[in-house]
């Protein structure tokens, strides 16, 4: 039973709009959120966090929503960038020292 | 460069071999979480150390097992390996365990393991 939730395995979005990857949970205790980028051959790489007592967290060009009562997060990229282009992890935590529960990932193709 | 080293970087097995993952967290890290992505899947987490004591299990086989040693590396051992073992083996440290605000894991690059 996937506890994190990415329904769109894939997503393409046109070079200068905004890109936004959708998460949902089912377990209300989850606490923490981060997001993940990964290009192919590389390990994922940290990219933004929001904890449960926010429901935005902000940083350059990545914004992380929160939406506790739909148990929905959300990552917008404004303006996208074909640089932008891999697969995105959404993850989760029940808090201090628990573990992360990840995502399937969704692929993100920004196109020039 | 995220500062966690995985080797080897690529590894082709027979069925029913054993095998090795080795990872060296970053400096000062005292947490390493060992995660699976298969072919299509996500990032399946198998179990985490902290300063040398099993911490966390996940969705980790019995045909695997890990440690962590002295000076904080981690091995991952898989044996009798199957063919549905077949995919990239993750990596990660941070400093504290679990998570807190701030307390990010950075992954390695990960160790390609194909079982023929």
């Amino acid at each position: 039973d996937q506890q994190v939730k990415q329904n769109s395995p894939s997503l393409s979005v046109q070079e200068g709009r905004i890109s936004i990857l959708n998460c949902d949970y089912t377990n209300s205790m989850f606490d923490y959120f981060l997001w993940y980028k990964k290009y192919p051959a590389e390990g994922p790489t940290f990219l933004i966090s929001i904890s449960s007592i926010k429901d935005k967290n902000e940083d350059g060009r990545f914004t992380v929503f929160l939406n506790k009562s739909a148990k929905h997060l959300s990552l917008h990229i404004v303006p996208s960038q074909p640089g932008d282009s891999a697969v995105y992890f959404c993850a989760a935590s029940l808090g201090y020292g628990q573990n992360f529960v990840f995502g399937p990932g969704t692929r993100l193709s920004v196109l020039p | 460069d995220s500062g966690v080293t995985q080797t080897p970087k690529h590894l082709i097995t027979a069925t029913g071999q054993r095998v090795t993952l080795r990872c060296s967290p970053r400096s000062g890290d005292l947490s390493v979480y060992w995660y699976q992505q298969s072919l299509d899947q996500g990032l399946q987490f198998l179990i985490q150390y902290y300063n040398g004591e099993e911490r966390a299990k996940g969705n980790i086989l019995e045909r695997f097992s890990a440690q962590q040693f002295p000076d904080l590396h981690s091995e991952l051992n898989l044996s009798s390996l199957e063919l549905g073992d077949s995919a990239l083996y993750f990596c990660a440290s941070s400093v504290r365990q679990g998570t807190t605000p701030g307390n990010t894991i950075y992954f390695g690059e990960g160790s390609w393991l194909t079982v023929v």
